[in-house]
C-alpha cells in the first residue's frame, strides 16, 4: 500500500450541506491531486496542488475547492452539496511533474 | 472538450491467455498515459506508465505501446492469471493552457477464466 491516507473513510450528509475532506500526502511528494470516482466509472479529475497553489483543474464547479498546506497535505472543499455529489473522492500524490501518482484509500461522501 | 476513450468495456480471457486493452485520447498536449488497475474497494494502483517520446515499455508480463500519431495507447497483458482480475483504467495527462489535467477512460473490467 501506498503512504497516502484520507480521511473520514466514510461520511453522509444532507443536501445543501458543506463537506471537508482531508488527504496526506506520501513522503516527498509535493503535488496532490483529488478525484470524484462515481460507482462503476472512471475517476474525473477535479484538480491539482503543486506547492500550494492550484496548478490544473476540471470541469468542475468552483462550489469543490482546495488547500494544500506547507507539509503538502491537502483538503477538498465542497458546498451547498448535491446528490449527484455522492461518490468516492480520490486524492493522490505524485512528484513535482504529477505524474506517477500515487491513491489514497478514498473517502465514500453519501448525499441524502 | 479532452476525452480518453477506452475499449473494451468488458473483457474475459482464459487463464494464460493475452489481454489487450485501448486507448484513444483527444487532448495533443497528453503527453503521460498512466494504466490503473483497481480491484473491487480499493484505491487505483499505478502498473505501468509511458511517456510521449517512448513508444514501448515492458515490465515482466505488461507492456504498454504509444502511438502518438494516432493518439493511440494500449495495454498488453500476456499469460494472464485470476489475480489480474480487476478494472483497468488507461488516463492521459498533459499541460495545456488550462493548467495540468488527466482525463480516465471508463474502465475495462477484466475476468480471467481458471
Amino acid at each position: 500500500e501506498t503512504g497516502v491516507t484520507q480521511s473520514p473513510t466514510h461520511l453522509i450528509k444532507t443536501r445543501g450541506q458543506q463537506v471537508t475532506l482531508r488527504c496526506s500526502s506520501q513522503s516527498g511528494h509535493n503535488t496532490v491531486s483529488w478525484y470524484q470516482q462515481a460507482l462503476g466509472q472512471g475517476p474525473q479529475f477535479i484538480f491539482q496542488y503543486y506547492r500550494e497553489e492550484e496548478n490544473g483543474r476540471g470541469n468542475f464547479p468552483p462550489r469543490f475547492s482546495g488547500l494544500q498546506f506547507p507539509n503538502y497535505s491537502s483538503e477538498l472543499n465542497v458546498n451547498a452539496l448535491e446528490l449527484d455529489d455522492s461518490a468516492l473522492y480520490l486524492c493522490a500524490s505524485s512528484g513535482p511533474t504529477g505524474n506517477s501518482k500515487y491513491f489514497g484509500p478514498g473517502t465514500r461522501l453519501t448525499v441524502t | 472538450g479532452e476525452n480518453v476513450e477506452q475499449h473494451p468495456s468488458t473483457l474475459s480471457v482464459q487463464e494464460g491467455d493475452s489481454a489487450v486493452i485501448k486507448c484513444t485520447y483527444s487532448d495533443s498536449a497528453s503527453n503521460y498515459f498512466p494504466w490503473y488497475k483497481q480491484e473491487l474497494g480499493k484505491r487505483p494502483q499505478l502498473i505501468i506508465d509511458i511517456r510521449s517520446n517512448v513508444g514501448e515499455k515492458k515490465d515482466q508480463r505488461i507492456a504498454v505501446t504509444l502511438n502518438k500519431t494516432a493518439k493511440h495507447f494500449s495495454l498488453h497483458i500476456t499469460e494472464t492469471q485470476p489475480e489480474d482480475s480487476a478494472v483497468y483504467f488507461c488516463a492521459a495527462s498533459g499541460i495545456n493552457t488550462g493548467g495540468f489535467k488527466t482525463i480516465f477512460g471508463a474502465g475495462t473490467r477484466l475476468f480471467v477464466k481458471a
